[in-house]
């Protein structure tokens, strides 16, 4: 069964330093999306793509954040300067026709 | 913005009961979901309601959907401890290309 991938499972930074979450969606879909999860709380959305673009984001994407497509088969997500309460895990998800979604395994980050 | 609202946010309940966990959104929404997560792992899609009066059920889990209350409920018949997980109910509106989900309810199932 198709799935979405992300990788890393973890990633550990140090607070200030650039961070790069990786995510290979499902093949034929066109919509992408990130949301996050603090560590014992509700799923947050972050943003979402498609056509080669952001859709909609909300009010944590902020300028730290940025998301690209850069093959065709990737989907990132870099936070230029993390601070520590960017730890969370965060996870990706695809769809073929809007936010019904498949989720990825989530990336732990950890910001010290 | 839409906003969803579970209760209860936490259940330790023992096997063989039944119980409902609610959610209740603020404003239309198109469609509504509930998603499972064990403790450090992704979200599993329960299901996915489209229209008031819908029902889907699998195995012990059955979801009900009233638009006009805005409401949607998880019930669990017989609980068994393979249960125990955090519920999640979203809800997304065809405005936003997002889904909006509520705080979970972590469901405990004591043998």
């Amino acid at each position: 069964e198709p799935e979405v991938t992300q990788t890393p499972s973890h990633q550990v930074t140090q607070m200030g330093q650039e961070v790069i979450l990786r995510c290979v969606p499902i093949s034929n879909h066109l919509y992408f999306y990130w949301y996050r999860q603090i560590l014992g709380q509700k799923v947050e959305f972050l943003v979402s793509f498609y056509n080669n673009e952001i859709s909609e984001k909300s009010e944590i994407f902020d300028d730290q954040f940025s998301v690209e497509r850069p093959d065709g088969s990737n989907f990132t997500l870099k936070i230029r300067s993390t601070k520590l309460e960017d730890s969370a895990m965060y996870f990706c998800a695809s769809s073929s026709q809007g936010p019904e979604a498949f989720f990825g395994q989530g990336t732990r980050l950890t910001v010290v | 913005e839409l906003k969803v609202e579970q209760n209860p946010l936490f259940l330790s309940m023992q096997e063989g009961k039944n119980y409902t966990i609610y959610c209740n959104y603020s404003t239309t929404s198109d469609r509504l979901y509930w998603y499972r997560q064990d403790p450090g792992k992704s979200l599993e899609s329960l299901f996915v309601l489209l229209s008031n009066g819908a029902v889907k059920q699998e195995g012990r889990l059955m979801a009900s959907l009233d638009t006009k209350a805005r409401l949607s409920t998880l019930h669990i018949t017989a609980a068994v401890h393979d249960l125990s997980a955090t519920y999640f109910c979203a809800g997304e509106t065809h405005r936003d290309d997002k889904i909006i989900f509520g705080k979970g309810t972590r469901l405990h199932i004591l043998p």
